[in-house]
């Protein structure tokens, strides 16, 4: 069946730009989290769904991250007024639900502000 | 503060010399470790989760184990394609469900 998907593949923005990033989760999957990996650096966590409702928004770095998830599927991650420390590898997971389940990983979409 | 540690950063082996890779975590309550595969470009791929320590999981090549305190990724007899980087990510009790992620080790098998 078909993985996680995300776009764009690859982002280009200059400084100050708003960015929108999409991630379709696997069919059937209830919770879905967007992480983000930095150059040398471990993925790190930003926010995870469970349904539409993101219980918890605490890695979201500042004001300028937002998410939302709607219809218990997609996700949108916008990140306004891009800065330079914003370019990463934005990844999404989804799984099946809450509990110590396997989480599935799309592509990723590697953001470059310029 | 709950942490996650992999080593070594880097290895490289000869194709059919086997090794192991270190997860090290403290954390307050341990739900689940997840071991992930991640080649460059691509997204982790999932390889096992172990939930309590004395379990044990083969795939190929690969078997993971969990103590208490660690987990290792051992290696028999690898091949060139096993090169990538493996992640190892823990998942607390009290948490969200999300993952915390070591940095992962870069494995080079070389033929």
């Amino acid at each position: 069946g078909a993985g996680v998907s995300q776009s764009p593949s690859n982002k280009v923005t200059e400084k100050g730009k708003d960015v929108e990033l999409r991630c379709d989760p696997i069919s059937g999957h209830t919770a879905l989290y967007w992480y983000r990996q930095s150059l040398g650096q471990g993925l790190e966590f930003l926010i995870y769904f469970q349904g539409n409702s993101a219980p918890d928004k605490s890695g979201l770095p500042s004001d300028r991250f937002s998410a939302e998830r709607t219809g218990g599927s997609v996700s949108t991650l916008t990140i306004q007024r891009t800065q330079q420390e914003d370019s990463a590898v934005y990844l999404c997971a989804s799984s099946l639900g809450q509990g110590a389940r396997e989480q599935y990983f799309g592509p990723g979409t590697r953001l470059t502000v310029t | 503060e709950d942490q996650v540690t992999q080593s070594p950063e880097a290895l490289r082996l000869q194709e059919g010399e086997s090794s192991s890779l270190n997860c090290s975590y403290t954390v307050s309550g341990l739900r689940g470790l997840f071991w992930y595969r991640q080649d460059p470009g691509k997204g982790p791929e999932f390889l096992f989760t172990l939930y309590s320590a004395g379990e044990e999981k083969e795939k190929e090549r690969l078997k993971a184990t969990l103590t208490k305190k660690e987990s290792f990724l051992h290696i028999t007899a690898p091949k060139p394609e096993d090169s990538a980087t493996y992640l190892c990510a823990v998942q607390m009790m009290d948490s969200s469900y999300k993952l915390i992620f070591g940095s992962g080790t870069r494995l080079l098998v070389r033929p």
